[in-house]
């Protein structure tokens, strides 16, 4: 058991549309980050939270978004969906910040249609 | 801008064959580098991290050596059951542990 869930585990949307994809961590991972992963590519580093603060985004429009939660959980909120963000889409948490490496969760496959 | 470079993309073994998996990394101040394994629809599982050239882990068939500029990941032995996606990613830099991943290079080990 990895001690990080995803839900859901799969989902079709339509272009246009806004969706959330909800990520429960392990007590005591107080950061959280989360990942892009098209087909047959690495992972893509979208946002980090830290105790409930941004401290990271990367390349992604401001359409994606997210947040932290005091018990451990977090969103990730992609607005005005496009073709392109077909992807499994990864939460991954740790403690310190993530100095020490991060456990990921199994993903939510995203179709946007 | 870091990158992380994987080869070869594709590695196929009989059982037995050992090998290795190369990662060539660019980055700003390397803070830690990474191996996962991914199975087909699944997430990233931990392997190791290395923080400092020099630098050896093992865990069973698996071992992983950092240099100034790569890492290698040893695979002595393979079984079957090692047949998975192998992703690299470097940690870098000030602010939050971001990762960046190679694209991965996808094992398959045959009977």
């Amino acid at each position: 058991e990895t001690g990080v869930t995803q839900s859901p585990t799969h989902l079709i949307k339509t272009r246009g549309q806004q969706v959330t994809l909800r990520c429960s961590s392990q007590s005591g991972h107080n950061t959280v980050s989360w990942y892009q992963q098209a087909l047959g590519q690495g992972p893509q580093f979208i946002f980090q939270y830290y105790r409930e603060e941004e401290n990271g985004r990367g390349n992604f429009p401001p359409r994606f978004s997210g947040l932290q939660f005091p018990n451990y959980s977090s969103e990730l909120n992609v607005n005005a969906l496009e073709l392109d963000d077909s992807a499994l889409y990864l939460c991954a948490s740790s403690t310190s910040g993530g100095n020490y490496g991060y456990t990921f969760g199994s993903g939510t496959r995203l179709t946007v249609v | 801008e870091d990158q992380v470079t994987q080869s070869p993309e594709a590695l196929r073994l009989q059982e037995g064959e050992s090998s290795s998996l190369n990662c060539s990394y660019t980055v700003s101040g390397l803070r830690g580098l990474f191996w996962y394994r991914q199975d087909p629809g699944k997430g990233p599982e931990f392997l190791f991290t290395l923080y400092s050239a020099g630098e050896e882990k093992e865990k069973e068939r698996l071992k992983a050596t950092l240099t100034k500029k790569e890492s290698f990941l040893h695979i002595t032995a393979p079984k079957p059951e090692d047949s998975a996606t192998y992703l690299c990613a470097a940690s870098s830099g000030a602010g939050s542990y971001q990762l960046t991943f190679g694209k991965g290079t996808k094992l398959s080990v045959i009977p």
